[in-house]
């Protein structure tokens, strides 16, 4: 089955831009991951959905992020206005609904942006 | 959150065993994870153990859980250079939300 597509996979802005990463995931998963990957350290949970309901959103810096699932399957975050300190990967991951498999979950690749 | 802590770096030499190891803090963790990022790439799904379970064992990875003591390992057996990466522990908990650790470097020798 195909895994979960990020794109772009690279991007480099100035601080005070806008930018926007999208995510789609494995075909079925209802749940739906975004993380934050600062260099050197583990993945922080931004946000997570459940189909186009938001679960949890506790550590997303709302003045200026943003993030929707529309339709319960892709989703995009949004970064307005970029600061330095936002330069990281942001992962976005999926997972099933399943009783047995619902807890484990399956990464893309990720998009690394880089705010000059 | 929670606090999931692991050592930074380890190095082995190829052939022999690795073992990885991390803490967590919460107590009601329902499955706790070892994920392997390699450079540019996303997290990888290595393996996972149920919390009322204390081993696991898969193919040359060996999951240990020590509840009591709220520490995970990871052991390697006949460490590859492929298995050089970022080695990430995770615990979920029963509302469903995961926590991370900062990561273990494994660096294998030819």
């Amino acid at each position: 089955e195909a895994g979960v597509a990020q794109s772009p996979r690279y991007k480099i802005i100035e601080k005070r831009q806008s930018v926007a990463f999208w995510c789609n995931p494995i075909s079925g998963h209802a749940t739906l991951y975004w993380y934050q990957q600062i260099l050197g350290q583990g993945p922080k949970l931004l946000i997570q959905f459940q189909n186009n309901g938001v679960v949890d959103d506790s550590q997303l810096p709302k003045d200026r992020f943003s993030a929707e699932r529309l339709k319960g399957v892709d989703s995009t975050l949004k970064i307005q206005p970029a600061k330095l300190e936002d330069s990281a990967v942001y992962l976005c991951a999926s997972s099933p609904t399943g009783t047995r498999d619902k807890n484990i979950q399956y990464f893309g690749a990720g998009t690394r942006l880089s705010v000059l | 959150g929670e606090d999931v802590e692991q050592s930074l770096f380890l190095s082995v030499r190829e052939g022999d065993s690795s073992v990885i190891n991390c803490t967590y803090t919460d107590s009601s963790s329902t499955y706790l994870y070892w994920y392997k990022q390699e450079p540019g790439a996303g997290l990888q799904l290595l393996t996972y153990i149920f919390s009322n379970m204390d081993m696991k064992q898969d193919q040359r990875l060996t999951v240990l859980l020590n509840k009591k003591d709220k520490h995970l390992s990871l052991r390697i057996a006949d460490t590859q250079t492929g298995d050089s990466a970022i080695y990430f522990c995770a615990e979920s908990t029963p509302g469903n939300q995961f926590y991370f650790g900062t990561g273990t470097s494994l660096t294998v020798i030819p």
